[in-house]
């Protein structure tokens, strides 16, 4: 399946700031999905997105395919201890590719 | 959202034994269906794709052998882990599509963790 870079691997926020993680793939991709676990917990589906250049937000999560689509990023504005969790961006050729993953830790 | 339901969620075995997992699809006609496996502090990493009705697709470097995957309907498949080690103990979980959706979310179990012992 198609590889796909993710970075930070570990981000650590204080409670109420923003945080940003980076999807990047090395050829271009049919469409991005990302899913949540959360610790001990199994991944839950985000959001996909397909479209060159789209953006799409749930509440204070905001997603973004490249214009080249071959990178994708999740911002997390005003985090709070339930968005702690590990965020994988996974690619959707049939079958699903797992990113590294960030996980995310919150200090109140 | 559609349920996957992954049996047992926790198992301890004995070294040389073998260990049965479910999957199945509840509310769903599910096609294909993945399994992978979890290291703690790691990514999923698939295992194989399970295909109704016929023999499973590996990924490099997992044996078929060792890994015996049984999709025998559109709603159950099973992932036997045979002559269980130590280095077996992982987080095993699969996920499941909608069989007319191929293109959308998949729907996870909610794993299995195996310690061997």
């Amino acid at each position: 399946g198609q590889q796909v870079m993710q970075i930070p691997q570990y981000q650590h926020v204080q409670e109420g700031e923003d945080f940003t993680t980076y999807c990047n793939s090395s050829t271009t991709l049919s469409n991005i999905q990302w899913y949540k676990q959360r610790p001990g917990g199994h991944p839950v589906f985000l959001i996909q997105l397909v479209k060159s250049g789209e953006v799409k937000k749930q509440k204070r999560l905001t997603f973004q395919f490249g214009e080249a689509k071959k990178n994708s990023s999740l911002h997390i504005t005003a985090t709070q201890t339930t968005d702690v969790g590990t965020y994988f961006c996974v690619t959707n050729d049939y079958k699903l590719s797992f990113g590294a993953g960030t996980t995310v830790t919150v200090r109140a | 959202g559609a349920v996957v339901s992954q049996h047992p969620s926790r198992v301890i075995c004995k070294s040389g034994t073998s260990v049965k997992i479910e999957c199945r699809s509840l509310d769903f006609q599910a096609t294909t269906m993945f399994w992978y496996r979890q290291f703690p502090k790691q990514s999923l990493m698939l295992m194989a794709t399970s295909n109704e009705g016929s023999k499973a697709t590996y990924e490099q470097g997992v044996e078929k052998d060792k890994f015996l995957i049984n999709h025998a309907s559109l709603t159950l498949s099973t992932l036997t882990v045979t002559s269980a080690h130590p280095e077996d103990s992982s987080f095993y979980i699969c996920s499941a599509r909608d069989r007319v959706q191929t293109n959308t979310e998949a729907f996870f179990g909610q794993g299995t963790r195996l310690t061997v012992v």
